[in-house]
């Protein structure tokens, strides 16, 4: 069973530019969801997809958007990078509700440098 | 406004004493709460889930709904307990990967 993994793991970035996170989920799971920690602070929820549509956001702005393909993977995308963007972005995969345990796998994370 | 609340950044104890790392919610329904935690070096896991009311490497949480707390306890502390530790909450059914996370503890044990 393979589990969730990310690339980049690391990037670094300026003010005004975009980036592109990646996201492969855990074997056989069809939801995914991303979070953004920031440094000594717990994730944050930032969106979910499910069969390729975002179902659930959190409190981000529109610059923050993403995509799942058919075979599951992720993008996150965010354009109008901001200092304040730099963290790192975890991204989790689980099964749809009602079935699993609901437990949520997670990638080791993309570590996002803002300048 | 649903709401984690870990009220302890670093919690120091040493080897073979007893471990209560405090977490607090606040949400209007029924919440589902967990504990994940992150060893050195490692992923962010599932230690456990107050539906499931096990025990996981000894430790065990229960959700006081009076109290609006599910805190984790363990008797005896281990060297290899050291990590840390995020209490999170799910509220609702439909978003099954939105979680709210606490800011986290970092549990230190030493031998």
């Amino acid at each position: 069973e393979t589990g969730v993994t990310q690339s980049p793991t690391h990037l670094i970035k300026t003010r005004g530019q975009q980036v592109t996170l990646r996201c492969s989920s855990q074997s056989g799971h069809n939801t995914v969801s991303w979070y953004q920690q920031a440094l000594g602070q717990g994730p944050q929820f930032i969106f979910q997809y499910y069969r390729e549509e975002e179902n659930g956001r959190g409190n981000f702005p529109p610059r923050f958007s993403g995509l799942q393909f058919p075979n599951y993977s992720s993008e996150l995308n965010v354009n109008a990078l901001e200092l304040d963007d730099s963290a790192l972005y975890l991204c989790a995969s689980s099964l749809p509700s009602g079935g699993g345990t609901g437990e949520l796998f997670f990638g080791e994370g993309s570590r996002l440098t803002v300048l | 406004a649903q709401r984690v609340t870990q009220p302890e950044k670093l919690l120091s104890v040493f080897k073979g004493a007893p471990v209560e790392l405090k977490c607090n919610y606040s949400y209007s329904g029924s919440p589902e709460l967990f504990w994940y935690v992150q060893y050195s070096r490692q992923r962010l896991q599932l230690l456990l889930r107050h539906i499931s009311r096990e025990s996981i490497k000894g430790f065990t949480a229960d959700l006081n709904k009076g109290e609006t707390s599910f805190h984790l306890k363990k008797p005896f502390a281990q060297e290899e307990d050291s990590a840390m530790y995020y209490c999170a909450l799910r509220g609702g059914s439909g978003n099954t990967g939105k979680l709210i996370f606490g800011q986290g503890t970092t549990l230190q044990v030493k031998p």
